[in-house]
This record gives C-alpha cells, structure tokens and sequence, in this order.
C-alpha cells in the first residue's frame, strides 16, 4: 500500500485559503488520490478524488504535480465550519486498498 | 435515500456481555465496510464485503469479532465476549461498484460503544 504522510494539524483563520499537503512518494501507476473529511463525531465524508493535474468541484481543489508524489487539497476562504481531520488516502481501487486511513490533518479554523 | 443508517448510536455495555452492531447500507451499493475509530489507532478498516461476500476479514483484532452480511441490506458486527478495549467508535460505510473498483465510500454516523 502506498504510504501517505499529512501533518498533524494546521490552523487557520477563516476566510483565508487552505492548503494541506500530502506525501505519497511510493504511489503506483495506477493510484488515484482521494481525499476525505471528518468532524467530530461524523463518518468521514468523500471531498475530492484526482489521478493528476488539477481536479476542483465545489468544495475544494485538488493539486497533482507531474510526479504525483505528492498532492494538495486546497479550500478556498476556510470559515469555522471547516475545523474538521482531513485525510488523504492512495490507491487503485481495487481490493478496497483506497479506503486505509492515515492519521489525517486536524484543521482548526479560528475566528 | 436515507445514506448508511446505523443503530444503535450509543451501546453501553458490561464487561463479557454480547454487542451486536448494526447497519443498513446505501440501496445500490455492492460494498460495505465496518472501520474501527479510537485515539490511539485512528480508523481501522476491519472487514469488507462485496455482494454480501467477506472479501477481506484481515483487519479484525480478534477471534470475539464476527460480522456477517445475510443480504444487501443488512449486515451485523457482532463482539463476544465484550472487553473495555473494545470501547471505539464503530462505523460502517458502503461503496457503489464503479469499473471494477471502489470508488468513494459512504459512511454511516457511527456507534459509539462503551465496554465497562
């Protein structure tokens, strides 16, 4: 499994953008990196999902260099809603090998 | 629909006793998953079903864990007998059948269980 490493926690003051990198330095050919969000006491919910380049839906951006080693979630104008773990997970989909969690980014958003 | 409905939300239970943990998942969804969240380990990923087949039990800990699936709505994880340990926040999640692979997974809120 390819292993990913996330900071432990930022903090942020809200309305300013947010960028959480992860690194993925053994990811196979056909890995793709999912990223997922959990508050306190919830599930963790699906954000975004990119294989490279650039994937952005309404919540969130995510950023593949061309070596995929590495990829960043970026959310635009955090607000204290925000302050969740977010993980960043590596894999082909196959053999639920995409669903490991790491340790995950705990994001506290300050007012 | 409803999402990955689980029940119960809080099990309080004592030491040695029986806890079966239940969950309902997303009509539709080929996959479902039971995770394990504490401090300590973060989420587990305990066992996976795929078309009410266990694909992978490797995840759980020990023997006094089972978890069946006995349609595609409905799968039980059951702890006998309970230790504190095994006090976690348990969750289940399901995943729609995309290519072949496993794409997003839904998850359910979670039962928050309390061995004493």
């Amino acid at each position: 499994l390819a292993k990913t490493t996330q900071p432990i926690s930022m903090d942020s003051y809200e309305g300013q953008e947010v960028n959480i990198t992860c690194s993925h330095n053994n990811i196979a050919t056909n890995d793709y990196i999912t990223w997922y969000q959990q508050f306190p006491s919830q599930g963790p919910r699906f954000i975004i999902q990119g294989y490279k380049t650039k994937v952005t839906n309404e919540v969130a951006s995510l950023f593949i260099p061309a070596d995929r080693k590495s990829s960043t979630l970026s959310l635009p104008r955090v607000s204290l809603s925000d302050t969740a773990v977010y993980y960043c997970l590596v894999g082909d989909g196959r053999g639920a090998n995409n669903l490991f969690f790491g340790t995950g980014t705990r994001l506290t958003v300050i007012p | 629909d409803a999402g990955v409905i689980q029940s119960p939300r809080h099990e309080v239970t004592e030491m040695g006793q029986e806890v079966t943990l239940r969950c309902k998942p997303i009509s539709g969804h080929d996959y479902l998953f039971w995770y394990r969240q504490t401090m300590m380990r973060g989420l587990e990923l305990l066992i996976y079903f795929n078309n009410n087949v266990p694909i992978d039990d490797s995840g759980m800990p020990e023997d006094r864990f089972s978890a069946k699936m006995p349609n595609a709505s409905f799968s039980t994880l059951k702890i006998q007998p309970s230790e504190p340990r095994d006090s976690a926040v348990y969750f289940c999640a399901s995943s729609p059948h995309r290519d072949r692979t496993i794409s997003e997974a839904f998850f359910g809120q979670g039962t928050r269980l309390t061995v004493v």
